[in-house]
């Protein structure tokens, strides 16, 4: 199992350049989530997925569009980056509500993609 | 939504102390109470949780204790070592998704 994973690792963007992130998970899981990483932040919740097909804003979705085509596969997407953008990106999974696991509550993170945008 | 919020912001403590992390929630349909641990260019690691029918729990040297009627949770570490330095996140959940507190940085000094 790899459990999550994040592609890329590292990117450098321009000012109005447009960029995805992929992340994708091998463990079945329901739920999808990005998150951002500030210093002084925290963890901020961008968009997440409760399922294939469907989406739903976080607390800071303004700049990003998400896909959740297949299952194991949550998309990130930022049409026109901006330096306000500029961040460490986290992918996260979670069996979801209808999970028998006892760890069904638990989120499992990726490894996370630093973004800077010049 | 779900507000989470967390103290202190640093914390120094001698090897060999406890330390004390406390957060509190506004939301009271949150259910469950994770604490993530996270390591310099590292991911967060869950390093213990709880969930909302439970006053307290332990696991080795750290344990986290639920206050519902207060809204509040802490995370308690005892006998710390130096591979316990890291920010330490608290977390809410409510229907779907966690909100994060804004993390603790605790250095532990030899």
């Amino acid at each position: 199992n790899a459990g999550v994973t994040q592609t890329p690792k590292f990117r450098v963007l321009k000012t109005g350049q447009s960029m995805t992130l992929l992340c994708a998970q091998d463990m079945n899981h329901e739920y999808m989530y990005w998150y951002r990483q500030d210093p002084g932040m925290g963890l901020r919740l961008i968009h997440y997925s409760v399922g294939e097909g469907t989406t739903a804003k976080g607390e800071v979705p303004d700049g990003y569009n998400v896909s959740r085509l297949k299952k194991q596969n949550f998309l990130l997407g930022l049409e026109s980056a901006a330096p306000s953008q500029t961040s460490v990106y986290f992918c996260a999974s979670n069996p979801g509500a209808g999970a028998i696991s006892s760890s069904y509550n638990e989120q499992f993170f990726g490894p996370g993609t630093r973004l800077t945008v010049l | 939504g779900e507000n989470v919020e967390q103290h202190p912001s640093t914390l120094s403590v001698q090897e060999g102390d406890s330390a004390v992390i406390k957060c509190t929630y506004s939301d009271s349909a949150s259910n469950y109470f994770p604490w993530y641990k996270q390591e310099l260019g590292k991911r967060p690691q869950l390093i213990i949780d709880i969930r909302s029918n439970v006053g307290e729990k332990k696991d080795q040297r750290i344990a986290v204790t639920l206050n519902k009627t207060a809204k509040h949770f802490s995370l308690h570490i005892t006998e710390t070592q130096p591979e316990d330095s890291a920010v330490y996140f608290c977390a809410a959940k409510d229907d779907y998704k966690l909100s994060f507190g804004a993390g603790t940085t605790v250095t532990v000094r030899a």
